[in-house]
Formats: C-alpha cells, sequence, structure tokens
C-alpha cells in the first residue's frame, strides 16, 4: 500500500499571503489529523477530519481551517501568513479499530 | 488531559551500547502510548505503541518499550546501538478511544558515537 502523500513539499510565502497545503491517506484510512512541528513549540494538533466532518481541534487561531473530500483527501489552509507559521505541516492517517497514525513526509512552509 | 516529558533533548551513546530513552507520562485516563522516530528532513515513522494487553511492546529495528503505570513511564531501549539509530525520537500519548489525536514529548535526538 502507498504510504500518506503530501504535496507539495516545499514551499515559500510572504507575509500576509495564504497558502493550502493537501493530504492523501493511505486507502481506506478515512480520519486524517494535521500537525505543526517547529524547533520552538515541538509537535502540535492542529485538527483531525473524519468523514468530510471536522472531529478534533487544537489550540490554533482561526486562520487555520481544514477540510476533507469524499474520497478522504483533505488540505489546510492558513491565511494571512505570519512568519511564526513557518513550520513543518504533518499530515497523518489512520482507520479504525486501533487508530494508529501514520504520517506523511511532510511539507516544510517558510514565511518570508 | 494528557501530557508527556522526555528527559533529555540529546543523547548520546557508542556503537553496541545500550539505548534507553525516558518518557514519562500524565493521563487521567489509560493511555495509548507510542514511540515514533523521526530522520533528517522526513516525518514520523512509528517505532511502537501500546493500547492494552502486554506491558512489554516490541516494535521494529529491534526497539522495545514497557509500560510501567505505577511509575508512569513508557521508556524506549535497544540493546545494542547502530549508527543508522541516529535521529530524533518522540513518545506520544492519547486518551483511550481517541488515539487521532496525540500529545507528543519535546523529542530525544540520539547520536550514535563510532
Amino acid at each position: 500500500k502507498a504510504g500518506v502523500t503530501q504535496t507539495p513539499r516545499y514551499l515559500i510565502k510572504t507575509r500576509g499571503q495564504q497558502v493550502t497545503l493537501s493530504c492523501s491517506p493511505i486507502s481506506g484510512h478515512r480520519s486524517v489529523s494535521w500537525y505543526q512541528q517547529t524547533p520552538g513549540q515541538g509537535l502540535q494538533f492542529l485538527f483531525e477530519y473524519f468523514s468530510e466532518t471536522q472531529r478534533n481541534k487544537g489550540n490554533f487561531p482561526g486562520r487555520f481551517s481544514g477540510r476533507q473530500f469524499s474520497n478522504s483527501r483533505s488540505e489546510m489552509n492558513v491565511s494571512t501568513l505570519e512568519l511564526g507559521d513557518s513550520a513543518l505541516y504533518l499530515c497523518a492517517s489512520s482507520v479504525a479499530p486501533t487508530e494508529t497514525q501514520y504520517f506523511g513526509p511532510g511539507t516544510r512552509l517558510l514565511v518570508l | 488531559a494528557q501530557s508527556v516529558t522526555q528527559l533529555g533533548s540529546h543523547v548520546s551513546v557508542s556503537e553496541g551500547a545500550l539505548v534507553l530513552l525516558r518518557c514519562n507520562y500524565s493521563s487521567s485516563v489509560p493511555p495509548y502510548l507510542f514511540w515514533y522516530v523521526q530522520y533528517p528532513n522526513q516525518g514520523l515513522q512509528l517505532l511502537l505503541k501500546y493500547t492494552t494487553g502486554a506491558t512489554l511492546v516490541k516494535g521494529i529495528n529491534g526497539f522495545e518499550a514497557e509500560f510501567k503505570k505505577s511509575e508512569t513511564s513508557f521508556h524506549l531501549t535497544k540493546p545494542s546501538a547502530h549508527m543508522s539509530d541516529a535521529a530524533e525520537y518522540f513518545c506520544a500519548v492519547t486518551l483511550s478511544g481517541s488515539a487521532r489525536q496525540l500529545t507528543f514529548g519535546s523529542g530525544t535526538q540520539l547520536t550514535v558515537l563510532p
């Protein structure tokens, strides 16, 4: 089975712009979670989607949003980018009953 | 709420020596516990997990971890380090039944010396 894929792998944006990141889960996995990884804050949970519905949400501002499509692919969007949004954004997919999360390679976002 | 503490942000061992990475957790309900490894410029790879049952869990690449409820610990060990084990290791916890939202420790960078 193919693993979790994320596109693009690298992205450079400027402050004030918006960005959309994409995640394709492992085939058959219906849950997709997003995490932000930074040197200062470490790995932090952003949100989780299941069957096109947001099920859980971390403590991030409303500039961070996401959605999931009927084929379980997910996108996350960050609007009005700030320098502090520079990070590695990781997507993970899982399936019942164990719900173990399998991670993609991440998208590295640099905000200038 | 749950939390994870990884003692030692950097650990160095000699090739062939025992690897011991420490993880303590806090959880108000029985937790699920995980160890992930991250190589440079890559995502996270699952090493092993504890959900229920046997408290000694064996994972990939010769790693194992033991869930000790009385000590609220889930330390990761490997009898003999290889150069290829050099990476960053993350302990994570989640509430049983809600394994989709992981809380991670701050990570331990493992260096293996020749």
